[in-house]
């Protein structure tokens, strides 16, 4: 049963544009969320995260929306550049979880073209 | 500051062998995370050594076992390997084993059971 989904496994985007990635989750004790990037060969990168008392995180160029009614959250990537070509994965945890344990998703996979 | 090490890249193995894979965490860091990621999938949890002392387990069999050493380094053992043990595994160091502290993951060992 995936608990993390993530519909996409690819998106493809046109350089300075927006990027927008969806992530749904259907366990209600998730209130803690976070994106990774992976680019080949290498682990994967925290991104971004955003807890369940927000429903809206920035860094720079990257914000992540949740909507907790919709069991959904989206990261936006804006302006989209060639270097954030990578897959990317959300992931969900119970923040009072006292097993650190987070379950991902599948991940999409990102291109940005010049 | 070095980051997440782990060895060997690359391992074939063939069915019923045993395994042993190994992380250096990064340094400052004592705690450390084992994922395994099958083809098209996001990373699953295995589970996490705090301080030496195991601090959580994902749903995998008695088979795959761990330890974390005094330097916080970790070693991985998977016995009688199947073929369904084909993945890559990540290992993950963060400085607490909060669920808010945030992880670093080494480039993985690709593991190919025959």
């Amino acid at each position: 049963d995936q608990q993390v989904k993530q519909n996409s496994p690819s998106l493809s985007v046109q350089e300075g544009r927006i990027s927008i990635l969806n992530c749904d989750y259907t366990n209600s004790m998730f209130d803690y969320f976070l994106w990774y990037k992976k680019y080949p060969a290498e682990g994967p990168t925290f991104l971004i995260s955003i807890s369940s008392i927000k429903d809206k995180n920035e860094d720079g160029r990257f914000t992540v929306f949740l909507n907790k009614s919709a069991k959904h959250l989206s990261l936006h990537i804006v302006p989209s550049q060639p270097g954030d070509s990578a897959v990317y994965f959300c992931a969900a945890s119970p923040f009072t979880s006292g097993t650190y344990k987070y379950i991902f998703g599948t991940g999409t996979r990102l291109k940005v073209l010049a | 500051e070095t980051g997440v090490t782990q060895s060997p890249t690359h391992l074939i193995k063939t069915r019923g062998q045993q395994v042993t894979l190994r992380c250096s965490s990064q340094s400052g860091h004592n705690t450390v995370s084992w994922y395994q990621q099958a083809l098209g999938q996001g990373p699953q949890f295995i589970f996490q050594y705090y301080r030496e002392e195991k601090n959580g387990r994902g749903n995998f069999p008695p088979r795959f076992s761990g330890l974390q050493f005094p330097n916080y380094s970790s070693e991985l053992n998977v016995n009688a390997l199947e073929l369904d043990d084909s993945a890559l595994y990540l290992c993950a160091s963060s400085f607490g084993g909060g669920v808010t502290d945030t992880q670093y993951f080494g480039p993985g060992t690709r593991l190919t059971v025959l």
